[in-house]
Order: C-alpha cells, then sequence, then structure tokens
C-alpha cells in the first residue's frame, strides 16, 4: 500500500492500562507527525520526527504521553496509565523529501480510536 | 495566543451551487495556508496549498484566496455535488518545508441533491 497505515484502527481500554499505537508512514517520507482529534475538537498536534534530528516534542500533553521512531521510518506512539481524557482519534501524517511546498503537505492515515473506560 | 476560527455551524447547499468556507486567524503569521478534506471515520486528505506571497489558487472546481491583511483564507467549491459533502479544515504552516500544522475545528458541508 502506498499510503500511511495506522494500527489498531480501534482499541479499548480500561482506566489505568497502557497502549501503545503504531504508524508505518509512506516509504521515503522523512517527516513524521503524531496528532489527536477529540470529539468537536480541532487537530491537536503531539510530537514531530524528522530524519535524525531530535524531535519536537512540544505538543504532548503530559509525561504519560512518549513516541518513537525507530530506523527512521515506523514510530509507536506510547500512552501511560490512561485516563478517560485520553479517548480520542490519533492521526499519524508524514511529508516527503523535494521542494519546500511538497515537504509541508501532509498525507494521513486513518487514525486510532482510543477509548478509555 | 495563535487562534483559527471556522465556521463551525454546518453549510448546507444545493447541488450546483458555489460553497463558500472561511478560515480567519489571528496571532499568527503563515508562511502557507493549506485546505484539507475530513470525511467521517478517515483523516485527512490534503487539497490545496497558498503560500503568503499569493492571492489565489485554483484547482479543478476548488479555489482558495489569501488575505495576509485581512488574516483570511477563503475556500470556495464551484458547481458543488452531493460528494462534495464532508468537512473541510484549515490549516497553518509557521515555515515553508517540513512544518507542524495548525488546524483549525473544520466546518461541515453538506451539499443536497
Amino acid at each position: 500500500g502506498a499510503g500511511v497505515s495506522q494500527s489498531p484502527s480501534n482499541k479499548v481500554t480500561e482506566k489505568g492500562k497502557d497502549v501503545e499505537l503504531r504508524c508505518d508512514p509512506i516509504s521515503g517520507h522523512t517527516a513524521l507527525y503524531w496528532y489527536r482529534q477529540s470529539l468537536g475538537q480541532g487537530l491537536e498536534f503531539l510530537i514531530y520526527f524528522q530524519g535524525n534530528s531530535a524531535p519536537d516534542k512540544s505538543g504532548l500533553p503530559s509525561d504519560r504521553f512518549s513516541a518513537e521512531r525507530t530506523g527512521g521510518s515506523v514510530s509507536t506512539l506510547t500512552i501511560q496509565r490512561t485516563q478517560q481524557e485520553d479517548s480520542a482519534v490519533y492521526l499519524c501524517a508524514s511529508s516527503g523529501a523535494g521542494q519546500a511546498i511538497a515537504k509541508n503537505i501532509q498525507y494521513f492515515g486513518a487514525g486510532t480510536r482510543l477509548s478509555v473506560l | 495566543s495563535q487562534k483559527i476560527e471556522q465556521n463551525s455551524e454546518a453549510l448546507n447547499i444545493q447541488e450546483g451551487k458555489t460553497a463558500t468556507l472561511t478560515c480567519n486567524y489571528t496571532n499568527y503569521s503563515p508562511a502557507y495556508l493549506q485546505w484539507y478534506r475530513q470525511d467521517p471515520g478517515r483523516g485527512p486528505v490534503f487539497l490545496l496549498l497558498i503560500r503568503e506571497n499569493e492571492k489565489e489558487k485554483r484547482k479543478e472546481r476548488l479555489k482558495v484566496t489569501f488575505d495576509t491583511t485581512l488574516k483570511q483564507s477563503l475556500f470556495h467549491i464551484t458547481a458543488s455535488q452531493p460528494a462534495d459533502s464532508a468537512t473541510y479544515l484549515c490549516a497553518l504552516a509557521p515555515n515553508s518545508g517540513y512544518s507542524t500544522l495548525t488546524f483549525g475545528k473544520g466546518t461541515m458541508l453538506l451539499v443536497s441533491p
């Protein structure tokens, strides 16, 4: 497949449990972004990886959230000790190389819908 | 603080008419402004990008205008079709090249036959 792939598509968990969400970006895309979309809210930036640079973690809402990107490709977003307010759709996007405009456009996966009971 | 505003109320129009969606922003100087389409249960899909030094951009039935003085972008869909029904998101990029995006909450467009 040529698009951004996210798994699982749905995740139901109990409050206090840890969850891992996976993102497989478009092959060759060096930039990867995580966003969160809560009901009735806009997309909220979480974290951004670009090549070998240190990730921009400025959007992470608490230290329960972390992410890593292995081998410059697949990324995992981990939420520890989940809370009900973490319930949302978590979206991953990637952007490619080339001219400035091409780098700026983001391609999104379908998201993981997280429900914390 | 930075703020992006899009009409929260759904826009209902008849097939064949032109839909116009508005994006206003404050406390922001974007290098680029983008519009995305989002269908239920899907991620956003890129439609158009306009640079800060551009006034207008067109692609098929879509047109975007960008007024950095008014801090406003208008997004037009001409000859609208029921298949255009979706939520449309405005997104601002502070930098050219790789950049995180700040999104508005989106406006739902409903095109009736």
